[in-house]
């Protein structure tokens, strides 16, 4: 099963940022958090990972909470085109890589 | 950044015949690769996990003579289905991971296949 909690689906206004929040209460040290989104029929696309610090990089920042239980995805300027299903996963850092997909949530970037 | 490839993009067979969907690393190798299906509206599930030099590893409820898993090399990993049926109708992806421990897991962009 997924570690991890997301709201089912959120909307957005085009050029507004967009933030995804994710729930991960019961994280472990060595476990990281990393977002990937799917855009409808394409395989789904890396954002961002981290595992105890913010991380920014040119498709979205990501905030993680002092007691890493919980984080959030900023989308800083949402366009259209970042209508998609979002994923937050935890992973084991010792892990081979298999990702435990759960439902994620449903981003719609409105005009 | 890396970039992992899968082929064929779709794909239509007759029920019955098996079809053979193709997963690269194109710049860098991999020796695990990862197999998932989906079915429309619901969410990736992992399938198996394919080793290279050794036996795929299937997660529970996945028949491994069905869906014949091949890693022939670090940058190959191949997903035969066998027997097609209907059912089997979905949408294939494939990740790989470079490195361990934190680095970035890529996927492919995924294979339709229709069974008629």
């Amino acid at each position: 099963d997924a570690k991890t909690t997301q709201p089912t689906s959120m909307d957005c206004a085009e050029g507004r940022a967009a933030n995804l929040p994710c729930n991960h209460s019961t994280i472990s040290g060595n476990e990281y958090v990393y977002w990937y989104r799917q855009i409808h029929s394409q395989g789904p696309q890396y954002i961002i990972h981290g595992l105890k610090n913010n991380e920014t990089n040119e498709m979205a920042s990501l905030i993680i909470t002092e007691d890493r239980k919980s984080s959030t995805l900023i989308l800083p300027h949402a366009t259209l085109r970042d209508t998609a299903v979002y994923y937050c996963i935890v992973v084991d850092g010792g892990s081979q890589g298999n990702l435990i997909f759960g439902k994620g949530t449903k981003l719609s970037v409105k005009p | 950044g890396a970039v992992v490839s899968q082929h064929p993009s779709w794909v239509i067979c007759k029920s019955g015949t098996s079809v053979k969907i193709e997963c690269r690393s194109l710049d860098f190798q991999a020796t695990t690769m990862f197999w998932y299906r989906q079915f429309p509206k619901q969410s990736l599930m992992l399938m198996a996990t394919s080793n290279e030099g050794s036996k795929a590893t299937y997660e529970q409820g996945v028949e491994k003579d069905k869906f014949l898993i091949n890693h022939a090399s670090l940058t190959l990993s191949t997903l035969t289905v066998t027997s097609a049926h209907p059912e089997d109708s979905s949408f294939y992806i494939c990740s790989a991971r470079r490195g361990r421990g934190g680095n970035t897991i890529y996927f492919g962009e995924g294979s339709w296949l229709t069974v008629v």
